[in-house]
């Protein structure tokens, strides 16, 4: 089992659509978590943390279920700039020693 | 500059030739990283720096592959003999950890623009 799945999509939802990813991990001790967006050709950037109570962010909702290992993102009235690879990252680490490891990320792909 | 600075963005290379990219993580992260992204693929960890600890290089893929930090700042990744396997993005980030400033609930990655090589 890898480390952190995702599923690859492409998910393809109109404007207006809400759409949920999943990601689940496979290391129990993880310690935190995060959801980054990735668009064409560019470098990952930071979407949101994703804390224990869930969190949200605007049209942004991130939750974490640590009983079942996944983390979910949820947005809402997508946009057609929403549009991106979504990454889930996973912290393992503890104190100064970080373990991150991305998933391969879930495509979005907001249509007109 | 406030973020994590990478140099060469762009990069052409002939097979067989060694290139060196560098890396200058924000000021004050004792984590860097380096990974690599081929165009429509994951990001593939290449290897991991963290303050004076020994670094973790279990992604590096062959022993073409190497890198140093030095002064626990500026790294620098060198691929030797380059193969045209080795085109794609190098990105490098970095993150405060819980010994630094700027931990928060978690070390938050923070990455460069990337180095784009492409080996011809």
């Amino acid at each position: 089992r890898k480390e952190v799945e995702q599923d690859p999509g492409p998910f393809n939802v109109p404007e207006g659509a809400t759409v949920a990813f999943n990601c689940t991990y496979s290391n129990s001790a993880s310690q935190s978590f995060f959801w980054y967006r990735q668009d064409c050709r560019k470098e990952p950037k930071l979407l949101m943390s994703v804390y224990s109570s869930g969190n949200e962010d605007g049209r942004f909702t991130a939750q974490l279920n640590r009983a079942s290992q996944y983390i979910s993102l949820l947005i809402r009235d997508s946009k057609l700039s929403d549009s991106a690879t979504y990454l889930c990252v996973v912290n393992e680490g503890s104190g100064g020693y970080q373990k991150v490891t991305f998933g391969t990320g879930t495509k979005l792909q907001v249509i007109p | 500059g406030a973020g994590v600075s990478q140099s060469p963005s762009n990069k052409v290379t002939e097979k067989g030739k060694d290139v060196e990219l560098r890396c200058d993580p924000i000021s004050g992260h004792t984590a860097l990283y380096w990974y690599r992204q081929s165009l429509g693929q994951g990001l593939e960890f290449l290897i991991y720096f963290q303050g004076n600890s020994a670094p973790d290089k279990s992604g590096l893929p062959s022993d073409r592959f190497s890198a140093e930090r030095t002064g626990g700042s500026v790294s620098t990744l060198t691929i030797q003999r380059t193969q045209q396997e080795d085109s794609a993005v190098y990105l490098c980030a970095s993150s405060p950890s819980r010994a630094d400033e700027g931990w928060t609930s978690g070390n938050t990655i923070y990455f460069g623009e990337g180095s784009w090589l492409t080996v011809v």
